[in-house]
């Protein structure tokens, strides 16, 4: 069965510091990988997203992840990190074949140190 | 502001009571996703409508129906509500109805509150 795993719960980081939110999938094939992020009391903004091509994939607000088949992973990073970064972070995939599924991760909880 | 939007945004009730959420999809959007968050669930993929047509169901009880009407609008209905059903409700919507390629855009939520 498809699944999705983010192994952090809460990470901490000082601002500034760089930024690394790991997410690791199980999948029969290539499956689309989303990053969202939702702050508190909002819903989910799409911050990127992979289908196909480039492994590297830019999104907003300085956000870039890596797609890497052959760790079944699609981290999230970010250089530098913003006071306003602090959030919940989803990783998600979607099913590319077979009965439509997209299934989030648990996400991740970024709490920023001033 | 993703273009979804959702009504209304708090609900309280009591246990026993049936209630119904309302979601608008973005201006062009033929799907909408219905999601459930909770602290221990985490968020959960309900029910998946294409133009009018269910195209998925996720981990949606019996308790719990949807549709979609013509206008692309869709309402999401809880009877029998149990204290577990408190939770943060999420419509999103998107382009995509036939896999998982499309981007969902997320309205704001309706969180619900079982007394």
């Amino acid at each position: 069965a498809q699944s999705v795993t983010q192994p952090d719960i809460h990470i901490t980081v000082s601002e500034g510091a760089s930024l690394e939110l790991r997410c690791n999938y199980s999948y029969g094939a290539t499956p689309y990988l989303f990053w969202y992020v939702q702050s508190p009391g909002q819903g989910l903004q799409l911050l990127l997203k992979y289908f196909s091509g480039d492994t590297l994939v830019q999104g907003i607000k300085g956000f870039e992840a890596e797609f890497k088949r052959s760790q079944s992973s699609f981290n999230l990073r970010k250089p530098s990190v913003h006071w306003s970064d602090a959030a919940e972070y989803f990783c998600a995939v979607g099913t590319t074949s077979g009965t439509y599924k997209y299934i989030f991760g648990t996400g991740t909880r970024l709490k920023v140190l001033a | 502001d993703s273009g979804v939007t959702q009504t209304p945004k708090h609900l309280i009730t009591a246990t026993g009571q049936r209630v119904t959420l309302r979601c608008s999809p973005r201006s062009g959007d033929l799907s909408v996703y219905w999601y459930q968050q909770s602290l221990d669930q985490g968020l959960q993929f309900l029910i998946h409508y294409y133009n009018g047509e269910e195209r998925a169901k996720g981990n949606i009880l019996e308790r719990f129906s949807a549709q979609q009407f013509p206008d692309l609008h869709s309402e999401l209905n809880l009877s029998s509500l149990e204290l577990g059903d408190s939770a943060l409700y999420f419509c999103a919507s998107s382009r995509s109805g036939t896999s998982g390629r499309g981007t969902q855009y997320f309205g704001p939520g309706t969180r619900l509150l079982v007394l």
